[in-house]
């Protein structure tokens, strides 16, 4: 089974509108982390947000929200007030505190930002 | 923050011969480096982990002879490619992470790498 599974292969939103990216995940692992990286077109890979199995709160940075889940295992990432920079493939990754140094990645999101 | 640098950023080369990459982080000690492969539009593909002071881990399918990674000290993993083939040619990217519970992967930029 797919640690990480991301849905949406590609999607579009207007300027200054919000968007949700969808991301569930598979573990039995009750202490496990939720990782978020934007990748443009240069390549580099962002860190966004984080958000632990163990946090209570959704996690949020800035203009990004984490939709927090647990019980349907779900970490959407929400992107409010969208921006042409914004244009990128959005990856959704995990570490289980069980398989230590390991970080599982899904296949991303393809995010089209439309004047 | 923690920075990764990750260096030549792109290079061409010729079919046979082989190419280093390098990946250091600048302001944090990495016990353990990732390498991946990315091809176009696509996610990001584990090729190995990279152990300070010992072999690397390679996953299944990733040729360690051809693949060849040192992890010399705490900061610095090398990956070279050898005898490199035009089906080598894509984007390599490397990670790190302090060794913190809830620190993310910070990656290098990224090495594009076209063999002619």
């Amino acid at each position: 089974a797919q640690k990480i599974t991301q849905t949406q292969p590609g999607m579009f939103v207007q300027e200054k509108e919000a968007v949700t990216l969808d991301c569930t995940y598979d573990t039995s692992d009750p202490s496990y982390g939720l990782f978020w990286y934007k990748q443009p077109s240069s390549g580099e890979m962002i860190f966004l947000i984080y958000q632990g199995s163990y946090d209570q709160q959704n996690a949020t940075e800035g203009r990004y929200s984490l939709n927090f889940q647990k019980a349907r295992k779900s970490a959407n990432l929400v992107i409010s007030a969208s921006q042409l920079g914004d244009s990128a493939m959005y990856f959704c990754a995990m570490r289980e505190g069980r398989s230590g140094n390991q970080f599982y990645f899904g296949t991303g999101t393809s995010l089209t930002v439309i004047p | 923050g923690a920075v990764v640098s990750q260096h030549p950023s792109w290079v061409i080369c010729k079919s046979g011969t082989s190419v280093k990459i390098e990946c250091r982080s600048l302001d944090f000690q990495a016990t353990t480096m990732f390498w991946y492969r990315q091809f176009p539009k696509q996610s990001l593909m584990l090729m190995a982990t990279s152990n300070e002071g010992s072999k690397a881990t390679y996953e299944q399918g990733v040729e360690k002879d051809k693949f060849l990674i040192n992890h010399a000290s705490l900061t610095l993993s090398t990956l070279t490619v050898t005898s490199a083939h035009p089906e080598d040619s894509s984007f390599y990217i490397c990670s790190a992470y302090p060794d913190r519970g809830n620190s993310p992967l910070h990656f290098g930029n990224g090495t594009r790498l076209t063999v002619t």
